[in-house]
């Protein structure tokens, strides 16, 4: 099993729409949880951050996590042709510094 | 502010080259990740540097690779003997003493012929 999955895509999703990204993890003792979005041929660039179980708010998106199950999700309401990316969720292991990445689901906004 | 810059961007070398990749994190951080992303292998980690600490090289997959931090800012990723399997891009992340957010620099594309 790998430490980090995620379904590799493509996810399409109408524009204004929306989107669903998924995440589940094998180290039950990981406590931070980092959605990245990456455009073709860019570097990973920060979305959310979550640490607790529940909801967390940033404008269009949302990042939920819990724990128990062992899952961590991002939605991102009112989709834009501009949020067309690579989303990577990225879990950092209990006791070593280092995130693990999930490979990344590709999605498609359709205008 | 500043962010991570990478040097490089590109970098295309022979089969059997050294090469080294210049990392210069966010001003005051004191967290220094390198890591590498190959086409259909995702995002892995190589080596990571906290302050004075001895750096968790746990990740580099190789004896070839090795990293240094001088004077606790800039590191530079050294890989000896290219091989062509080494072709990816080499992303290297920072952070700072408050949090886990790690914040990526935008990369060197090596090519190895």
């Amino acid at each position: 099993q790998k430490e980090v999955e995620q379904n590799s895509g493509p996810l399409s999703v109408p524009e204004g729409a929306i989107a669903s990204l998924n995440c589940t993890y094998s180290d039950r003792g990981s406590q931070s949880f980092f959605w990245y979005r990456q455009y073709s041929g860019k570097s990973p660039e920060l979305i959310m951050f979550i640490y607790s179980n529940g909801d967390k708010e940033d404008g269009r998106f949302t990042a939920q996590l819990n724990k128990a199950s062992q899952y961590v999700s991002l939605l991102i309401r009112d989709s834009q042709p501009s949020d067309s990316a690579t989303y990577l969720c990225a879990v950092m292991i209990q006791g070593a510094q280092k995130l693990v990445f999930g490979q990344g689901t590709r999605l498609t906004i359709n205008p | 502010g500043a962010g991570v810059s990478q040097s490089p961007s590109n970098k295309v070398t022979e089969k059997g080259k050294d090469v080294e990749l210049r990392c210069d994190p966010i001003s005051g951080h004191t967290a220094l990740y390198w890591y590498r992303q190959s086409l259909g292998q995702g995002l892995e980690f190589l080596i990571y540097f906290q302050g004075n600490s001895a750096p968790d090289k746990s990740g580099l997959p190789s004896d070839r690779f090795s990293a240094e931090r001088t004077g606790g800012s800039v590191s530079t990723l050294t890989i000896q003997r290219t091989q062509q399997e080494d072709s990816a891009v080499y992303l290297c992340a920072s952070s700072s003493s408050y949090t886990d957010t790690q914040y990526f620099g935008p990369g060197t594309r090596l090519t190895v012929l």
